[in-house]
């Protein structure tokens, strides 16, 4: 299995601003993911976080938006750049266990909200 | 394209019913689905896998190639199942997962 923490567990921000939130996991793992959950609505894959590489975006989300950082391969960040209300969401890291059969572990989110 | 399609976000049922929550996916390689379970205030975990083949909480869901569904059944609903349940496409390309739009189980007393 894997632990991961994640933080800030919450967060007020003003628009305009960013917000990095850090991903941290209690093994080594290959590869970390951050997913957006809107209220109400599923989880959407935002990018996957390579270490030694760039990552990897999904349609709609873009590097200058969303710079992702993974130094080793245990942490990871994500950064929210010159937010809106918007970007008002909770912000999952996501990474799978070692030998866990595809099983996906989470943080316990990052609830963002841009006034 | 890579999908899964949960068609009930909420879905109510009284205490000691059956409850079934349907998941259909499309994915043209070998699936592997899971069932993740949210409850209030904790983290999105694992409930179960196809593969194993297991009952977790009185929970199973049988995978049907043919009808590209996983749905998830339990024959006795208890209060504490109450929770937001997502079917998910595991393990596709570069390891992503897939997700479901979810969907609200509430237990009636």
């Amino acid at each position: 299995s894997a632990v991961i923490s994640q933080k800030p567990s919450r967060d007020i921000c003003q628009r305009g601003t960013s917000l990095t939130i850090q991903c941290q996991v209690d093994s080594q793992v290959t590869m970390m993911f951050w997913y957006r959950q809107q209220p109400g609505q599923s989880l959407t894959l935002i990018a996957t976080a390579n270490q030694g590489s760039e990552a990897t975006y999904e349609s709609g989300f873009v590097i200058d938006k969303f710079p992702i950082s993974r130094p080793n391969l245990t942490f990871s960040t994500l950064t929210v750049s010159n937010m809106s209300p918007e970007d008002s969401s909770i912000y999952l890291c996501s990474a799978h266990g070692t030998g866990t059969m595809g099983e996906a572990f989470f943080g316990q989110g990052t609830r963002l909200t841009v006034v | 394209a890579q999908r899964v399609t949960q068609p009930e976000k909420l879905l109510s049922v009284f205490k000691g019913a059956p409850v079934e929550l349907k998941c259909n996916y499309s994915y043209s390689g070998s699936p592997e689905l899971f069932w993740y379970v949210q409850y209030s205030r904790q983290r999105l975990q694992l409930l179960l896998r196809h593969i194993s083949r297991e009952s977790i909480k009185g929970f199973t869901a049988d995978l049907n190639k043919g009808e590209t569904s996983f749905h998830l059944k339990k024959p006795f609903a208890q209060e504490e199942d109450s929770a937001m349940y997502y079917c998910a496409l595991g393990n596709t390309g570069g390891f992503k997962t897939i997700f479901g739009a979810g969907t609200r189980l509430f237990v009636k007393a």
